[in-house]
């Protein structure tokens, strides 16, 4: 069984560029969760994509965008970046639709913006 | 809305020593809680959770919480504290009503074990 990953680990942008995370989610997980932690906060909610489908998304604006594809790996796009976008981004899967099943974290990709 | 406190930014415990970690919570309905660790550059890794049942919930590592309902708490319990435990600690909350499996995050609190 394989965890999840994320690419890049690491990302340096600058104001008003646009930028794509990568998510593999774990083996068996078809709903992908997206969350910024801004330092010294807590993981905020972005969105939640389900068999392809976004099916619930926090408080971003439009230009964070997202994509589930097939095999359940999943994009974070991110336009017309701005300073306070810099943060580690966080994908996290789970199995099923369950609202109780736990999430399994990957490791996050750290975007700066300069 | 949901939402999640960890009123404590940093603790410290001696090694060999109990650690508490306290979290309340607000939800409209039921709640399921969790706890997630974070170590220096690390993604999170899932502890412990309730769902139902028990209010004594035994995780990894040797860590438990204890769901309090009328105390709207869910504190986070290691009865001997290791140097290896320090690293940050998260409180997460999800309402049983929510239509999608998302979490709320508290903003964290630090925990650091002494020799």
């Amino acid at each position: 069984e394989t965890g999840v990953t994320q690419s890049p680990t690491h990302l340096i942008k600058t104001r008003g560029q646009q930028v794509t995370l990568r998510c593999s989610s774990q083996s068996g997980h078809n709903t992908v969760s997206w969350y910024q932690q801004a330092l010294g906060q807590g993981p905020q909610f972005i969105f939640q994509y389900y068999r392809e489908e976004e099916n619930g998304r926090g408080n971003f604006p439009p230009r964070f965008s997202g994509l589930q594809f097939p095999n359940y790996s999943s994009e974070l796009n991110v336009n017309a970046l701005e300073l306070d976008d810099s943060a580690l981004y966080l994908c996290a899967s789970t199995e099923g639709g369950s609202t109780y099943n736990e999430q399994f974290f990957g490791p996050g990709t750290r975007l700066t913006v300069l | 809305a949901q939402s999640v406190a960890q009123p404590e930014d940093q603790v410290n415990v001696a090694e060999g020593n109990p650690l508490t970690v306290k979290c309340t919570y607000s939800v409209s309905g039921n709640p399921y809680l969790f706890w997630y660790v974070q170590y220096p550059n690390r993604g999170l890794q899932f502890l412990l959770k309730y769902i139902t049942g028990d209010n004594l919930v035994k995780g990894s590592y040797g860590f438990e919480a204890e769901f309090n309902k009328s105390q709207t708490s869910f504190h986070l319990k290691k009865p001997s504290a290791l140097v290896s435990d320090s690293a940050l600690y998260f409180c997460a909350v999800r309402d049983k009503n929510s239509g999608y499996s998302t979490l709320t995050f508290g903003k964290g609190t630090m925990l650091l074990v002494s020799p």
